[in-house]
């Protein structure tokens, strides 16, 4: 049972417009959510994390949004740039050191 | 540069052989994992391991096994590889406690069972 949900698989957008990826979950007890991103054929980066603490983080043109109350996370990439394309992965933690992680959604940028 | 090393990027085996993936962090982290990421399933984790000598299975141990002798290595067993064991592999570490900074993954491992 996917206790974290991708229900995007792609999303396109132009350069320099804004891109926002979605994500939801189910169990209200996690305590952190993390962004990955992943090129072809290499392991997945660390982007950015949420405390479920706090509403928002920002680090530079990416910002992410936690609405609790509605178990859904949101990634802003703003100006989406070509190097942004890529698959994106949302993950979630419980009190543990276990990530769970979402199908994913892969980013194109076009010129 | 912190680093979480797969010994090998591309790996193409048989039927029924007996494959092992390696791996090795240099962060000193307590925590290693094993996924497989396959296309529209996303990171599915099959072991990972708390402290040396220990492991747990994660949600699709079947058809695998591991191994943590030391604590910087990290060892997938495919005991007898099928083909529908065709898939990237990521190794991946941490410290003990998740705080918001997630794993470190390695580069991954394509295995082609033929």
């Amino acid at each position: 049972d996917q206790q974290v949900k991708q229900n995007s698989p792609s999303l396109s957008v132009q350069e320099g417009r804004i891109s926002i990826l979605n994500c939801d979950y189910t169990n209200s007890m996690f305590d952190y959510f993390l962004w990955y991103k992943k090129y072809p054929a290499e392991g997945p980066t660390f982007l950015i994390s949420i405390s479920s603490i706090k509403d928002k983080n920002e680090d530079g043109r990416f910002t992410v949004f936690l609405n609790k109350s509605a178990k859904h996370l949101s990634l802003h990439i703003v100006p989406s740039q070509p190097g942004d394309s890529a698959v994106y992965f949302c993950a979630a933690s419980l009190n543990d050191y276990k990530l769970s992680f979402g199908a994913g959604t892969t980013v194109t940028v076009r010129a | 540069d912190v680093k979480v090393t797969q010994s090998s990027r591309y790996l193409v085996k048989r039927t029924g052989e007996k494959v092992f993936l390696e791996c090795v962090q240099d962060m000193d982290h307590e925590n290693m994992f094993w996924y497989r990421q396959d296309p529209g399933l996303g990171l599915r984790l099959i072991y990972f391991s708390y402290d040396v000598k220990m492991k747990e299975k994660g949600d699709i141990p079947e058809g695998y096994s591991v191994s943590r002798e030391k604590k910087e290595r990290f060892s997938l067993i495919l005991e007898s590889a099928s083909t529908n064991q065709t898939s990237m592999y990521l190794c991946a570490s941490s410290f003990r406690r998740q705080d918001g900074n997630g794993y470190t993954f390695g580069s991954g491992t394509r295995l082609t069972v033929v």
